[in-house]
């Protein structure tokens, strides 16, 4: 069984500074990962989706490793701003026989104080 | 407008009652998931569908159902609703299986 984990399960940073958001995963054989936001009863926004086959992928400030053979992702957040503040969420895409599947880790709670 | 939606958005009901949450989407996407987001247990998948004809239990499907009416829309019910189905619901969209997934903005569900 696929299991997620995030740590920290919630991070406060002043503004400016960057940070490393931690995911790990039990069973490599994954598709792919997928990074998300949500803001407080809202619902999730994609922010990237790393193939199995890469190491890391970026979007403006933001930019997730992969590590397949180690059970690792990690989301880099450069110059953090208070509209960053939000929970970020990590889902592995696992193998299945029926297709694939996603699993979800707990979130990391951020805070970015001005 | 928004690609996938859902309604309603928040729904407060009472103990056995049967509530019905629905979800339509305009990406064209043949596969249409529905999840449920507790605090501290992350979102879990309830059921799946990879197609009209093809729909799939998750690691919670107990005390749901579901209704795949078209491509585009997927309805998610609860025959007799309990407290502990309290939650906010998420319904996603993905066009493989190995594709990004695109969700809903979720329905908060209170049952009382």
């Amino acid at each position: 069984k696929q299991e997620v984990t995030q740590i920290p399960a919630a991070l406060s940073v002043p503004e400016g500074e960057n940070l490393v958001l931690n995911c790990s995963f039990t069973d490599s054989a994954i598709y792919n990962l997928q990074w998300f936001r949500q803001d407080p009863g809202k619902g999730l926004t994609s922010l990237l989706l790393i193939q199995s086959s890469q190491r890391e992928q970026t979007s403006g400030r933001l930019n997730a490793s992969l590590d397949k053979s180690s059970g690792r992702s990690t989301l880099y957040i450069a110059a953090s701003q208070p509209g960053d503040s939000a929970t970020y969420l990590c889902a592995v895409n696992r193998k299945e026989t029926s297709g694939s599947r996603l699993t979800f880790g707990e979130g990391t709670q951020l805070t970015v104080n001005p | 407008d928004a690609d996938v939606t859902q309604t309603p958005r928040n729904r407060i009901t009472k103990t056995g009652k049967r509530i019905m949450l629905e979800c339509s989407q305009t990406k064209g996407h043949d596969r249409m998931y529905w999840y449920r987001q507790d605090p501290g247990l992350g979102l879990r998948l309830i059921y799946y569908s990879f197609d009209v004809k093809d729909i799939n239990k998750g690691e919670i499907s107990d005390g749901y159902s579901v209704s795949r009416q078209a491509q585009a829309k997927f309805s998610l019910s609860l025959e007799s609703a309990i407290p502990n189905q309290t939650a906010l619901y998420f319904c996603a969209t993905s066009a493989t299986g190995q594709g990004e997934q695109y969700f809903g903005p979720g329905t908060r569900l209170t049952v009382t």
